[in-house]
């Protein structure tokens, strides 16, 4: 049950898009469509920002985007604005029927 | 709205146990799964464990296996962790979270610390 990779730090410009990886194995990211992304606030609980790979939960903004493509799946945050500042995390069903998380990314908006 | 509260969180000793609870409303506790995932200090999201809609399967991570026990309570809108042989390195905010192909919303999390 290793955690999936992440970069530790992402940051862009206000208006620039961003891209962050979320590197697993055929065991889990690679294997199945489950990989969602979450964003966290210092302080707060996780938000769900994109299910199954590339599926937004209503009330999440258009900017935010998701893909995979083999153990990779990335998350790509389009026109970056100041309330995007926060870390983010990715997670993945395994084939041991239990969840991975990523390292976590803190991305700085500049 | 969904609203999930946890509580039991506090310090306790190494070697001893406590049981966390999450209060469900909002929704039809008894037709999803759940998980509990916790967050050491200053550090990333740790998945700990996930109990079924019905509680007949659960599943748990290396490092609490054995030690934790994840339950439900259905007639009561309630998640709980039984968490056995406490260490230092459970110390973390404990959330609970509903399981919609993956946790999809979370509570605000009760913080356990283990420290003598």
């Amino acid at each position: 049950q290793s955690a999936l990779t992440q970069p530790a730090s992402v940051s862009g410009s206000p208006g620039q898009s961003i891209t962050i990886s979320c590197t697993g194995t055929s065991g889990d990211v690679g294997g199945y469509n489950y990989v969602s992304w979450y964003q966290q606030h210092p302080g707060t609980a996780p938000k769900l920002m994109i299910y199954d790979v590339s599926n937004r939960p209503s009330g999440v903004s258009y900017r935010f985007s998701g893909s995979k493509s083999g153990n990779t799946a990335s998350l790509t945050i389009s026109g970056l604005q100041a309330e995007d500042e926060a870390d983010y995390f990715c997670s993945s069903y395994t084939s041991s029927s239990t969840y991975v998380f990523g390292t976590g990314t803190k991305v700085t908006v500049l | 709205q969904v609203q999930l509260m946890e509580s039991g969180g506090g310090v306790v000793q190494p070697g001893r146990s406590l049981r966390l609870s999450c209060a469900a409303s909002g929704f039809t506790f008894s037709n999803y799964p759940f998980h509990w995932v916790r967050q050491a200090p200053g550090k990333g999201l740790e998945w700990v464990a996930v109990i079924s809609y019905d509680g007949f399967h659960k599943y748990y991570a290396d490092s609490v296996k054995g030690r934790f026990t994840i339950s439900r309570d259905n007639s009561k809108n309630t998640l709980y962790l039984e968490m056995n042989s406490l260490r230092g390195a459970d110390t973390a905010v404990y959330f609970c979270a509903r399981d919609e192909e993956g946790p999809d919303y979370w509570g605000q999390g009760t913080l356990v610390t283990v420290s003598s």
